[in-house]
């Protein structure tokens, strides 16, 4: 079946560092990703997306890479800051579906 | 813009009552709303998509008469737990896509998020 998971569980960096989360998917019809930011006790906040036409996304302190020939997707963040612990959750729709299959989710943590 | 509230922001109540949980789009209009689950340290699992005036659509296992969802116009939609019991208690999350997207990959807007707990 389909399946979005994430390599990593929990993370924890520096602060000032930069953060690679990673997601794996497994549906080769895979065609819209999304990275969500879920602080504790709210609900998930866009942070970026990538259509499955494009290689790369750039936001602002943020990166998508999306590489279609393994399955994989990471999240890059720049300068982490205190600021950018939570959980992260990689998404994905299939075949042009609004529907939106989550990964299991990583806890970032950044220390000052 | 496209902010999604919801309603209560967590409620506790007794086995065996019914709890109403709203969603609203603040300052869009919501062609779709979802409704998730999710439970401590996991996922999110969608429960169910609503369109505004017509049935909600049931993910696989989610049970559609315990569940009930009202998607009464374009702005509102509500979850209601029937006979709620402690399993039930969870953080249930609504999200919301914008009319005139005009693409089935609209960006998502989630909610808050409301807190269930079934005692």
């Amino acid at each position: 079946g389909e399946s979005v998971g994430l390599h990593l569980p929990t993370l924890s960096v520096q602060e000032g560092d930069n953060s690679i989360i990673n997601c794996a998917y497994s549906n080769s019809a895979s065609d819209y990703f999304i990275w969500y930011k879920q602080e504790s006790g709210k609900g998930p906040q866009f942070i970026i997306d990538i259509r499955s036409n494009m290689d790369k996304r750039q936001g602002q302190r943020v990166t998508v890479l999306l590489n279609k020939t393994v399955k994989h997707l990471s999240l890059q963040i720049a300068a982490t800051q205190p600021g950018d612990s939570a959980v992260y959750f990689c998404a994905e729709t299939v075949g042009g579906s609004e529907k939106l299959v989550f990964g299991k989710g990583m806890k970032l943590t950044v220390n000052p | 813009g496209a902010v999604v509230s919801q309603h209560p922001s967590w409620v506790i109540c007794k086995s065996g009552t019914s709890v109403k949980i709203e969603c609203r789009s603040l300052d869009f209009q919501a062609t779709t709303m979802f409704w998730y689950r999710q439970f401590p340290k996991q996922s999110l699992m969608l429960m169910a998509t609503s369109n505004e005036g017509s049935k909600a659509t049931y993910e696989q296992g989610v049970e559609k008469d315990k569940f009930l969802i009202n998607h009464a116009s374009l702005t509102l939609s509500t979850l209601t737990v029937t006979s709620a019991h402690p399993e039930d208690s969870s953080f249930y999350i609504c999200s919301a896509t914008r009319l005139a997207g005009g693409s089935s990959t609209d960006t998502q807007y989630f909610g808050p998020g409301t807190r269930l707990t079934v005692l």
